[in-house]
């Protein structure tokens, strides 16, 4: 199993563009995160999904979007990208159910925005 | 919602020294309590974790303690090595069905040799 895949690796963008940063399990996962990581500030939720066709906002849903179409995929959309979401973004999954809690994370997209 | 705040933020030790990180949680219908160690340029991977049932829970050179009165939760690590080095969060689960984690701010443990 590759467990959980992001691309890209890094990126640069300027105020205004927009992205989706791709976020893919193979572990047949129900339950499906996105992560932001600011220095100092540990891990804070965006969105999550607890399986295809549901999704719901976390702690800092605003200038984010997501879909889950399948269950091994979850990407992030970036509108009108702004200086404010240069950070470091985090795709996890987990089986899901009070005993299977445990989050499985991706190695991250570093998003600069200038 | 749940809050969780992990202190220290920054920790160095000797090399065979042991180190202490702890947690505090604001919701007691939390009922997992994980550790991540997350190493430079890395996601986040469980270490070790422990539910409301269990007081505390060993695996090898990693403990982790909790005391639900007082809403607290520990995680020690004996005879640091210098691989032991990295940044370390806390989290629970808050009383959300959704597998959701509130992490804590994060502890840079550093394992001078």
């Amino acid at each position: 199993n590759a467990g959980v895949t992001q691309t890209p690796k890094f990126r640069i963008l300027k105020i205004g563009q927009s992205m989706t940063l791709q976020c893919t399990q193979d572990m047949n996962h129900n339950y499906m995160y996105w992560y932001r990581q600011d220095p100092g500030m540990g891990l804070k939720l965006i969105y999550y999904s607890v399986g295809a066709g549901i999704t719901d906002k976390g702690e800092v849903p605003n200038g984010y979007n997501v879909s889950r179409s399948t269950t091994e995929d979850f990407p992030l959309r970036l509108e009108l990208a702004a200086p404010s979401q240069t950070s470091v973004y985090f795709c996890a999954s987990s089986l899901g159910g009070s005993h299977y809690n445990e989050q499985f994370f991706g190695p991250g997209t570093r998003l600069t925005v200038l | 919602g749940e809050n969780v705040e992990q202190h220290p933020s920054t920790l160095s030790v000797q090399e065979g020294d042991s180190a202490v990180i702890k947690c505090t949680y604001s919701d007691s219908a939390s009922n997992y309590f994980p550790w991540y160690k997350q190493e430079l340029g890395k996601g986040p991977q469980l270490i070790i974790d422990i539910r409301s049932n269990v007081g505390e829970k060993k695996d090898q050179r990693i403990a982790v303690t909790l005391n639900k009165t007082a809403k607290h939760f520990s995680l020690h690590i004996t005879e640091t090595q210098p691989e032991d080095s990295a940044v370390y969060f806390c989290a629970a689960d808050g009383s959300s069905n959704t597998g959701k984690l509130i992490f804590g701010q994060g502890t840079t443990l550093q394992v001078k040799p």
